[in-house]
């Protein structure tokens, strides 16, 4: 079945460090791809978002490119900073079937 | 201003109880969710709905369930059934028209006392 494979945290990393955060997905189609974050004590908030192969997503500095080849998703950030510290989520969706998440992967990033 | 509202935030039960969390958005979405978040895990479906008046389980259905009698709305409820009910749960809808983002509520976090 279709599944979202993401790498285990936390990362931990000093302020403007580069961050990547690997994401690998199995789908039987052409899914949709996501990254989510969750702050402390909060839900999910859509981070960027691809919807087609070599598709970039972006926002707030941070990029993902749909990769097809490699069915891979991972998110980058050239510079992080502290207030970026939170739990990362990679997910697909596929058509109009459920959402399928990764185990989410956590940030620290210190000053 | 459009949102998927939970509540309530904080909810405490005593063992065998039943309790039923809220979930309600006014985005006009088809789709909703409940998934359940345990510390340092990540996000475990329950139950989803596809449309009014149907609704399928999820990964770790036993000891819950759900309705959907109005578009709007999709409560949870905890059954005494439910072994290990504490946990952090998050309300979700998305539209189904094409590959669209889901929006989460706040969060509803339960604990048995």
């Amino acid at each position: 079945g279709d599944s979202v494979t993401q790498m285990e945290g936390p990362v931990t990393l000093s302020e403007e460090a580069f961050l990547t955060i690997n994401c690998t997905y199995t789908a039987t189609g052409y899914p949709s791809l996501f990254w989510y974050v969750q702050y402390p004590g909060e839900g999910l908030q859509l981070l960027l978002k691809a919807t087609k192969a070599d598709d970039k997503g972006s926002n707030k500095g941070f990029e993902a490119t749909y990769r097809k080849e490699t069915t891979s998703f991972h998110l980058e950030k050239g510079s992080v900073q502290v207030s970026d510290s939170a739990v990362y989520f990679c997910a697909l969706h596929y058509n109009t079937d459920k959402l399928i998440f990764g185990t989410g992967t956590r940030l620290q990033v210190f000053p | 201003d459009g949102g998927i509202t939970q509540s309530p935030k904080y909810l405490f039960r005593k063992e065998g109880q039943n309790v039923t969390l809220s979930c309600e958005q006014n985005l006009n979405h088809d789709a909703m969710y409940w998934y359940r978040q345990d510390p340092g895990q990540g996000l475990r479906l329950i139950y989803y709905s596809q449309i009014v008046n149907d609704f399928q389980k999820g990964d770790i259905a036993e000891g819950y369930s759900v309705s959907r009698e109005k578009k709007e709305s999709f409560p949870l409820t905890v059954t005494s059934a439910q072994k290990n009910p504490t946990a952090f749960y998050l309300c979700a809808s998305s539209s189904r028209q094409g590959p669209a983002e889901a929006f989460f509520g706040q969060g509803t976090r339960l604990t048995v006392v």
